[in-house]
């Protein structure tokens, strides 16, 4: 069966830091991969999708950027996070069935 | 522009139904989805109903979809302090978004409360 990991579950950051955050998949190949955010109180806002290594699309003009080095792997980074940034971070992939868009466990990230 | 909205809050008790009400803009939606996320955790797909069917049952769960008025209502049977969490529904565009990529739309969630 299939499984989605992020990591980590959670992160506390400064201002100004640097942000990696990891979403692997198991048990599919080529899967779309999806980077959500969801802010407090707020529905979840689409990032970055990506449908092949090294394809990624970015849905909002922000200072994130996404990666996608293996297949069934997607990455999350910042060079330098702001207050804003905070929120929780939620990966998603579709697979065979594109229909179906299944979330990872999700990383909350406070940045101070 | 596409837009999706639900009540933010319901509050039910223990045994009763729950009604979870949602309204979308854009006509040409394929599938809408109904999502559960506990407190903490990711989203977990609860089920989706193609745009040219009206109902869909799953045990417990009864999703109607008036196309005509882009309404789409979840129906929790026999409501059970578990089912607490926020509800959000989604709905998806008519085919690939680029090259295959499928975005889904969601509105902010609807948090049921259920109370003993």
């Amino acid at each position: 069966s299939q499984t989605i990991h992020q990591w980590p579950a959670t992160l506390v950051q400064p201002v100004g830091s640097p942000l990696s955050l990891e979403c692997t998949v198991e048990g599919t190949s080529n899967p779309n991969l999806y980077w959500y955010r969801q802010a407090a109180g707020r529905g979840l806002q689409l990032l970055f999708y990506s449908v092949g290594i090294g394809q990624i699309s970015s849905e909002v003009p922000q200072n994130l950027s996404a990666s996608r080095p293996q297949d069934r792997q997607f990455i999350l980074s910042s060079k330098k996070l702001l207050l804003s940034d905070s929120g929780f971070y939620l990966c998603a992939w579709t697979g065979q069935d594109k229909n179906e868009q299944f979330f990872g466990p999700g990383t909350r990230l406070t940045v101070l | 522009g596409e837009d999706v909205e639900q009540s933010l809050f319901l509050s039910v008790r223990e045994g009763d139904s729950s009604v979870i009400n949602c309204t979308y803009t854009d006509s040409s939606s394929t599938y809408l989805y109904w999502y559960k996320q506990e407190p903490g955790a990711g989203l977990q797909l609860l089920t989706y109903i193609f745009s040219n069917m009206d109902m869909k049952q799953d045990q417990r769960l009864t999703v109607l979809l008036n196309k005509k008025d882009k309404h789409l209502s979840l129906r929790i049977a026999d409501t059970q302090t578990g089912d607490s969490a926020i509800y959000f529904c989604a709905e998806s565009p008519p085919g690939p978004l680029g090259a295959g990529s499928y975005q889904l739309t969601f509105g902010k969630g609807t948090k049921l409360s259920v109370i003993p």
